[in-house]
């Protein structure tokens, strides 16, 4: 593939409502990671896949949040009773595993927007 | 917890003018970045300075790292209007794999 995909790319949800944005890394990166970026606000770490490994789950803000991945392929961040402080691009970025270079690759986001 | 903060928040130039952002960070790192972001949306890899490099040129790109001040510097020369973007730096630790840690960013707008 070109790149990161994510979907949808952009959401609105009521509150309370759980939803669930997809990501798709570049395929053979092993390393996964979702950022949330409130408007105006720089990314925050939520979460990161390693291979097999145990994920760090050290960034998520609340039980409400989870996130979940396949192997070293897709990923998919689930958002339980959404609150509207949940408003946010989430952004997931990929990267291969090993080496010094710590580049990140990033899909084009998912907005979401809770009423 | 945001690591590194970038000033200024804002800057608008004209054309040709060059653009200078900082970027100043808390912990020790392996390497810093700097990122390009448009509209809000998927960020892009600038350039990478590891912390043994004091400077590093990529194009119209000139970033600068002092470690002892825990700080670097993205100059962007000649800006065209296509450059109008937020800027981000991002740090990492010395742990293999973990996340980077952002700034808020410079919004950077050129004017034509």
């Amino acid at each position: 593939g070109a790149g990161v995909s994510q979907s949808p790319s952009n959401k609105v949800t009521e509150k309370g409502k759980d939803v669930e944005l997809r990501c798709d890394p570049i395929s053979g990166h092993t390393a996964l990671y979702w950022y949330r970026q409130r408007l105006g606000q720089g990314l925050e770490f939520l979460i990161y896949f390693q291979g097999n490994s145990a994920p760090d789950k050290s960034g998520l803000p609340s039980d409400r949040f989870s996130a979940e991945r396949t192997g070293e392929s897709v990923s998919t961040l689930t958002i339980q009773r959404t609150q509207q402080e949940d408003s946010a691009v989430y952004l997931c970025a990929s990267k291969t595993s090993g080496g010094m270079n710590n580049e990140q690759f990033f899909g084009p986001g998912t907005r979401l927007t809770v009423l | 917890s945001q690591q590194g903060e970038e000033d200024p928040q804002a800057l608008s130039i004209q054309e040709g003018e060059n653009a200078t952002m900082n970027c100043s960070y808390k912990t020790s790192i392996n390497n810093l970045q700097w990122y390009r972001q448009n509209s809000g949306r998927g960020l892009v890899h600038l350039i990478l300075i590891r912390s043994n490099e004091r400077e590093k040129h990529s194009g119209r790109l000139r970033v600068t790292l002092d470690t002892s001040k825990k700080s670097s510097s993205l100059l962007i020369t000649a800006s065209r209007a296509a450059d109008t973007a937020s800027y981000f730096c991002a740090t990492d630790s010395h742990q293999a794999g973990t996340a980077l840690i952002f700034g808020k960013g410079t919004t950077l707008s050129v004017s034509s």
